[in-house]
């Protein structure tokens, strides 16, 4: 499974648009990127997923360049309530069990 | 449509008692996977079964756990003999069917605190 290395941490105010970077230098061909979210005390939940180029959902964007071996997760205007831990994930989409590193704290400030 | 529960939501155990923590899938769902959380980190996978069957478990230590996950009812992750080591969320999640690219629908976790 390939590596991923993201921020440790992130500040941000309110309104404004985060991007959040992750390397995965090794990434396979049949590997799919996908980001999760996690508030204090809850479970992760799916926030999105590609393979290359670029996804949009209700949510937010996933950038994904031609090399494939990094990946932006881009919220739209922040507010105080995505404040939480974002973890960038790359498997193949067979894989049964997911490998979170220890993700990207995300800070959203007034 | 429910999510996926998990009971309890925290459980304090002193050490050498047994911890046991349920978790029942969404509906339609009959993959469950198990995960632990440590403080200040990421989710490390523990042990992934379908109905009556382990599928994978190589993130289970090889002693003192257990998972089951019985042709009714919810599956069980089961800790003997706690030691404080075990002080962590547990998180279940479970999908529809296998190879879901990583989408994995999780529960809200059991906080295991061991005295």
């Amino acid at each position: 499974l390939a590596k991923t290395t993201q921020p440790i941490s992130m500040d941000s105010y309110e309104g404004q648009e985060v991007n959040i970077t992750c390397s995965h230098n090794n990434i396979a061909t049949n590997d799919y990127i996908t980001w999760y979210q996690q508030f204090p005390s809850q479970g992760p939940r799916f926030i999105i997923q590609g393979y290359k180029t670029k996804v949009t959902n209700e949510v937010a964007s996933l950038f994904i360049p031609a090399d494939r071996k990094s990946s932006t997760l881009s919220l739209p205007r922040v507010s105080l309530s995505d404040t939480a831990v974002y973890y960038c994930l790359v498997g193949f989409v067979g894989d049964d069990k997911i490998i979170f590193g220890k993700g990207t704290r995300l800070h959203i400030l007034p | 449509n429910a999510g996926v529960m998990q009971n309890p939501r925290h459980l304090v155990r002193r050490r050498g008692q047994e911890a046991r923590l349920r978790c029942s899938p969404m509906k339609g769902h009959s993959h469950v996977y198990w995960y632990r959380q440590l403080p200040e980190e990421g989710l490390k996978f523990m042990v992934y079964l379908q109905k009556e069957n382990i599928i994978d478990e190589s993130g289970m230590p090889k002693e003192r756990f257990s998972a089951e996950f019985p042709k009714e009812g919810p599956s069980i992750l089961r800790i003997q003999q706690v030691v404080r080591g075990d002080s962590a969320a547990y998180f279940c999640a479970s999908s529809p069917k296998s190879g879901q690219g990583g989408e994995q629908f999780f529960g809200p976790g059991t906080r295991l605190t061991v005295l």
